[in-house]
């Protein structure tokens, strides 16, 4: 997974409750970015940054928010989770050298 | 209309079969292609990365994008059942943000 990764691998959490999940490099990444994997979506973007404490909204980003307070660490929280949050959620990060590569991912359930 | 269009398959060829998998798309300002191969309960892995327009070739696998009609194609031959996986293209117009859209991924099942 070229140094990313994610944590929790697998979450169950009730609705309304916030969830945080994580993602972190060890390749000095300056790009990086949240996606969610649906059936029938392929992945969409949820956040990303461009540097420490630059963050900006992707396409799905209604009921998530982001952080990056250090290069390695890029924190996505779902601030009240919902059924419809219920998702496989995945970190990437870009360089150009070798383009982007993903973590292995988050199952996020929603009861 | 999504700026990237991905047929979503299932896509079921005999063991040894080449494989075509397409992807069109809208917006003019991508510039850099990518063609990952994820398998199931898996995070996408990078499989080809293209610049601009022409063809790349790697082992059994050429990517090849034609930026004039807006649309780019990954050719499998002599497809192995360890292919079968779901296949996504990638598009991304560079630039300050570097964001990469994909296409909702082909199921491909090669069967043996």
């Amino acid at each position: 997974d070229a140094g990313i990764t994610q944590s929790p691998r697998h979450k169950v959490t009730e609705t309304g409750t916030p969830v945080t999940l994580r993602c972190h490099q060890t390749e000095n990444h300056r790009y990086m970015y949240w996606y969610r994997q649906d059936p029938g979506h392929g992945l969409r973007l949820i956040h990303y940054s461009y540097g420490v404490k630059d963050t900006d909204k992707g396409e799905v980003s209604d009921g998530y928010s982001v952080s990056r307070s250090k290069t390695e660490d890029f924190l996505l929280t779902l601030e009240s989770a919902t059924s419809s949050q219920t998702s496989v959620y995945f970190c990437a990060a870009f360089s150009a050298n070798y383009g982007y590569t993903f973590g292995s991912g988050t199952r996020l359930t929603v009861v | 209309q999504k700026e990237v269009e991905q047929d979503p398959g299932p896509l079921s060829v005999p063991e040894g079969a080449i494989v075509s998998l397409n992807c069109t798309y809208s917006n003019s300002a991508f510039q850099y292609f990518m063609w990952y191969r994820q398998y199931s309960r898996k995070g996408p892995e990078l499989l080809m990365y293209t610049y601009s327009s022409g063809n790349k070739e790697d082992g059994r696998f050429t990517a090849q994008v034609d930026k004039s009609s807006k649309y780019i194609s990954l050719f499998i031959r002599d497809s192995q059942p360890s292919d079968s996986a779901t296949y996504l293209c990638a598009m991304s117009a560079g630039g300050a943000t570097n964001k990469l859209i994909f296409g909702t991924g082909t199921l491909l099942a090669v069967q043996p």
